[in-house]
């Protein structure tokens, strides 16, 4: 089965300093990478997501790449805010849309 | 904003007890999904449930587990007779039927 591996596992960086989340995957037949944003006490909201026919995808300050022959695909936060702290989850889906597999997840802490 | 309602946010049982987690999905979403979240540990898949049956499971989702859409609005997942081990948040998760999945607050579950 699928297995996502991220890096990672804590991330603390100077507000306004970009943010570097890294991931890979295991199934060639995954093509769809949605990253979640958790914060404390509450569930994993959705916050960009790609599919494999795309290299790059773009959304304000967050953008996602992906390599699919490498079974790479990286967030990147610009401009990071004190609000951007939370934990960051990769993930994985197959076309048959039974099920996300995450990674373990990255804990960023903005320092202001 | 359309959520996915997720009652009770807490409950604590003895070991060996059975416990009903609801879960209401938004309501044009026909896919459902339960996830569990161990205490400071990765978001790991239990099961999806589409058109009334299970469609996939994990190894976690063993015999003591089961879900169903009783009423055709709520969707339960049920533990028979809960192990310490089983204690951890749990999430579900809808989809219209494309990838997004949007998650609900969780229920904090502890098992004594």
């Amino acid at each position: 089965g699928e297995n996502v591996e991220q890096h990672p596992s804590t991330l603390s960086v100077q507000e306004g300093d970009s943010a570097v989340i890294k991931c890979t995957y295991s199934d060639s037949a995954s093509n769809y990478f949605p990253w979640y944003k958790q914060e404390l006490g509450k569930g994993p909201q959705l916050i960009i997501d790609i599919r494999s026919n795309v290299g790059e995808k773009k959304d304000q300050r967050i953008a996602v790449t992906l390599n699919k022959t490498a079974k790479h695909f990286s967030l990147h936060i610009t401009e990071t805010q004190p609000e951007d702290s939370a934990v960051y989850f990769c993930a994985a889906m197959e076309t048959s849309y039974d099920k996300v597999i995450f990674g373990p997840g990255t804990s960023l802490s903005v320092i202001p | 904003e359309p959520e996915v309602t997720q009652t009770p946010s807490h409950q604590v049982t003895q070991m060996g007890q059975e416990v009903i987690l609801r879960c209401v999905p938004i309501s044009n979403h026909l896919y459902f999904y339960w996830y569990r979240q161990i205490l400071g540990q990765k978001v790991e898949f239990l099961v999806s449930f589409y058109n009334n049956e299970i469609s996939e499971k994990s190894e976690i989702f063993d015999d003591q587990f089961s879900v169903e859409r009783p009423d055709g609005s709520n969707f339960t997942l049920k533990i028979r007779s809960t192990k310490l081990e089983d204690s951890a948040m749990y999430f579900c998760a809808t989809s219209r039927g494309e990838e997004k999945l949007f998650f609900g607050s969780g229920t904090q579950l502890s098992v004594l």
